[in-house]
């Protein structure tokens, strides 16, 4: 079945360094990919997307590339603030068969951005 | 600023209690999903409605989880009865329904429920 998959946490980064996140997917068909932050005590907010191959989602300085030909979509952002602490989630929705829709979710990877 | 509700936003229960968890999704949206985040298993999707129809609740224990939508405004997840097995964040979410696989989910802030 579909499913994803994004490194393993925590990562810890010092402010203004540069940020990397690595996620690859396993889908039937052209899936949407998605990535979603989720800051402590609070539920999950899209922080961007990609819908088709090698599209390209942006958002307050974050960008991930939809790359078919290597599965993925790496989430980078060139210098994190404090402030970008929380869980990211890769996530997947198939464009295939009865799960249209739905939401696979990676584990998450938790970043702690230091002063 | 339209938000995905949910209420109670923590719940403390006894095992072989009967538990109600709401959400009121973003006014307009046509599709309604529960997950369940865990430490162990991440999140998982429990049951997704369209126009207030179960398309999928394959992810549900169906012996003692029960999800509906009396009406547009309000979704339920029962328990019943509850374990400490269930002892989790549940998130609803909505959305548009417009593409399905493109769409965004937009998540409430979940209800923490512990079962002792």
């Amino acid at each position: 079945g579909d499913s994803v998959t994004q490194m393993e946490g925590p990562v810890t980064l010092s402010e203004e360094a540069f940020l990397t996140i690595n996620c690859t997917y396993t889908a039937t068909g052209y899936p949407s990919l998605f990535w979603y932050v989720q800051y402590p005590g609070e539920g999950l907010q899209l922080l961007l997307k990609a819908t088709k191959a090698d599209d390209k989602g942006s958002n307050k300085g974050f960008e991930a590339t939809y790359r078919k030909e290597t599965t993925s979509f790496h989430l980078e952002k060139g210098s994190v603030q404090v402030s970008d602490s929380a869980v990211y989630f890769c996530a997947l929705s198939s464009n295939y068969g009865g799960s249209q829709g739905n939401l696979i979710f990676g584990k998450g990877t938790k970043l702690s951005v230091k002063p | 600023d339209a938000r995905v509700t949910q209420t109670p936003r923590d719940k403390v229960t006894e095992m072989g209690q009967e538990v109600t968890m709401r959400c009121q999704p973003i006014l307009g949206h046509n599709t309604v999903f529960w997950y369940r985040q865990t430490m162990m298993q991440g999140l998982e999707l429990l049951a997704y409605f369209r126009n207030r129809a179960p398309l999928d609740d394959s992810g549900m224990p169906k012996d003692r989880f029960s999800a509906e939508m009396p009406d547009a405004t309000l979704a339920t997840l029962k328990i019943q009865p509850s374990e400490p097995r269930d002892s989790a964040v549940y998130f609803c979410a909505s959305g548009l329904g417009l593409a399905s696989h493109t769409d965004t989910q937009y998540f409430g802030p979940g209800t923490r429920l512990t079962v002792l």
